[in-house]
């Protein structure tokens, strides 16, 4: 049982180039996360997904763009990358209902130069 | 107001210590509040959490203090090892909404 997977591990970008990050979840979660991870900053949401089909902005969805393709895969696309984006990214999801657990990826470290 | 406040940043404490990580929130609305552990390179997994309905919880050698009057909730760890060495970040999130707020983490090192 893989969880959340991302990918990459790791990226290095030059600055104005685009790419995406992928995540897939085989837990038949209903709603999917995309965090950042900066030091002292804590886990700052960008962008989410309730539901299949939905999407919404998080706290920090500037420069970002995001795609429910399935159920189980939810993809986050830097159009032209700039090293304020620098920083770990994680995936994360979650089964509806109250209180409940979300399980993480286990991060992209994106360099932006 | 969505923040959730953790404190302290970093934290050393000695093998058997009881290291204390505090959290504030200013939400009512909240009503889950969830601890999770991360070691390097590792995203954060679930170690406790708990419901405004109770004022205490246990699992372990971990336990979570919440006072909902204070809008207040606390992480202790009992007989720390080494191995907890490791960045704790609270949570709060509220049912339906699909939003979990992270605190900023505390770093955690436990010496041998």
């Amino acid at each position: 049982n893989a969880g959340v997977t991302q990918t990459p591990k790791f990226q290095v970008l030059k600055t104005g180039q685009s790419m995406t990050l992928q995540c897939a979840q085989d837990m038949n979660h209903n709603s999917m996360y995309w965090y950042r991870q900066d030091p002292g900053m804590g886990l700052r949401l960008i962008y989410y997904s309730a539901s299949e089909g939905t999407t919404d902005k998080g706290e920090v969805p500037n420069g970002y763009n995001v795609s429910r393709l399935n159920k189980r895969e939810f993809s986050l696309r830097l159009e032209s990358a700039a090293p304020s984006q620098t920083s770990v990214y994680f995936c994360a999801s979650t089964r509806q209902g109250r209180g409940t657990e979300a399980f993480f990826g286990q991060g992209t470290r994106l360099t932006v130069v | 107001q969505q923040q959730v406040k953790q404190s302290p940043q970093s934290l050393i404490v000695q093998k058997g210590g009881i290291p204390i990580i505090n959290c504030a929130y200013e939400n009512t609305a909240f009503d889950y509040f969830p601890w999770y552990q991360q070691f390097p390179g590792k995203g954060p997994a679930l170690l406790i959490a708990i419901r405004p309905d109770v004022s205490e919880k246990k699992e372990g050698r971990f336990t979570i203090s919440f006072n909902k009057s204070a809008k207040q909730f606390s992480l202790h760890i009992m007989d720390s090892q080494p191995g907890d060495s490791a960045t704790y970040f609270c949570a709060a999130t509220t049912s339906g909404t699909y939003k979990y707020i992270f605190g900023t983490g505390t770093r955690l090192k436990v010496l041998a």
